[in-house]
C-alpha cells in the first residue's frame, strides 16, 4: 500500500531564506506527483504537478523535483516570504484512474 | 482550466440530522470523483471513489450507510452525511477527474474548495 511521508512536519524560517520540503513515497510506480498548498481552514491550491516521466517542474520561486527510483520529491522555495506561510502537501497517484494519496504535510511559517 | 465547485462551503447542523454536500465539475465531465475527509491538523484521507452511474467504492473503515454517495450525472456527485454526530465534524473535500483528459489528463485531479461541517 502506498504511503507518503513528509519531513519536516513543521518548519519556521525568517523571511528571505531558501528552503526545501521533503516528500517520500513507498511505491515508486507512480503516475504523477503533485504539491499543494493549503491555508488554514481552506481548500487546496495546486502548486506543481510532475508527471512520472519528468524530473522537475518550476513555477516562479517554486521548484519541485522527482526521483522515482528513490521514491523522493523535494519542493524548493526560494527567497521565502511571509505569504508563503501555509501547509504544503505532497500527493501521488499510484495507479491510473485512482485517487491521490496524501502525505501529512509540512506546515511552514515564514517570519518577517 | 478545470473547475470544481463544492457546496456548501460550510454548514452547521444539529446532531442526528443529515447533511448533503454537492461537488460539481463546471467545465468538464467527470466519470470519477473522489471524496476526502480532513480532521484538524491532519492530512486528507480518502473516503470513497464515486463513479458515475454505479455504486461508490468505500475505503476501509468508512461506513457506507453513514456516508451516502450519489454520482447520478457526469458533472455532479453528492455526499450525504446521515444522522450526523459531533465526531463527523470535519472538512470534506471532493476532487474530480476530467472524463476526456487523455492518458496524461486522466491522472490529473481538480479539487473543490471544501466543505466544513460542524455538528453540534
Amino acid at each position: 500500500k502506498q504511503e507518503v511521508t513528509q519531513i519536516p512536519a513543521a518548519l519556521s524560517v525568517p523571511e528571505g531564506e531558501n528552503l526545501v520540503l521533503n516528500c517520500s513515497f513507498t511505491d515508486s510506480a507512480i503516475y504523477n506527483l503533485q504539491w499543494f498548498r493549503q491555508d488554514p481552514g481552506k481548500g487546496l491550491t495546486s502548486l506543481l504537478l510532475i508527471q512520472s516521466s519528468q524530473r522537475e517542474q518550476t513555477s516562479g520561486r517554486l521548484n519541485a523535483s522527482l526521483d522515482k527510483s528513490s521514491g523522493r520529491s523535494t519542493l524548493y522555495i526560494a527567497a521565502s516570504q511571509p505569504g508563503d506561510s501555509a501547509t504544503y502537501l505532497c500527493a501521488v497517484i499510484t495507479q491510473a484512474g485512482t485517487a491521490l494519496i496524501f502525505g501529512k504535510g509540512t506546515t511552514l511559517s515564514v517570519s518577517s | 482550466g478545470a473547475v470544481v465547485s463544492q457546496h456548501p462551503s460550510w454548514v452547521i447542523c444539529k446532531s442526528g440530522t443529515s447533511v448533503k454536500i454537492e461537488c460539481r465539475s463546471l467545465d468538464f465531465q467527470a466519470t470519477t470523483m473522489f471524496w476526502y475527509r480532513q480532521f484538524p491538523k491532519q492530512s486528507l484521507m480518502l473516503m470513497a471513489t464515486s463513479n458515475e452511474g454505479s455504486k461508490a467504492t468505500y475505503e476501509q473503515g468508512v461506513e457506507k450507510d453513514k456516508f451516502l454517495i450519489n454520482h447520478a450525472s457526469l458533472t455532479l456527485s453528492t455526499l450525504t452525511v446521515t444522522s450526523a454526530h459531533p465526531e463527523d465534524s470535519s472538512f470534506y473535500i471532493c476532487s474530480a477527474r476530467d472524463h476526456q483528459g487523455g492518458s496524461a489528463g486522466a491522472n490529473v485531479l481538480t479539487f473543490g474548495a471544501g466543505s466544513r461541517l460542524t455538528v453540534l
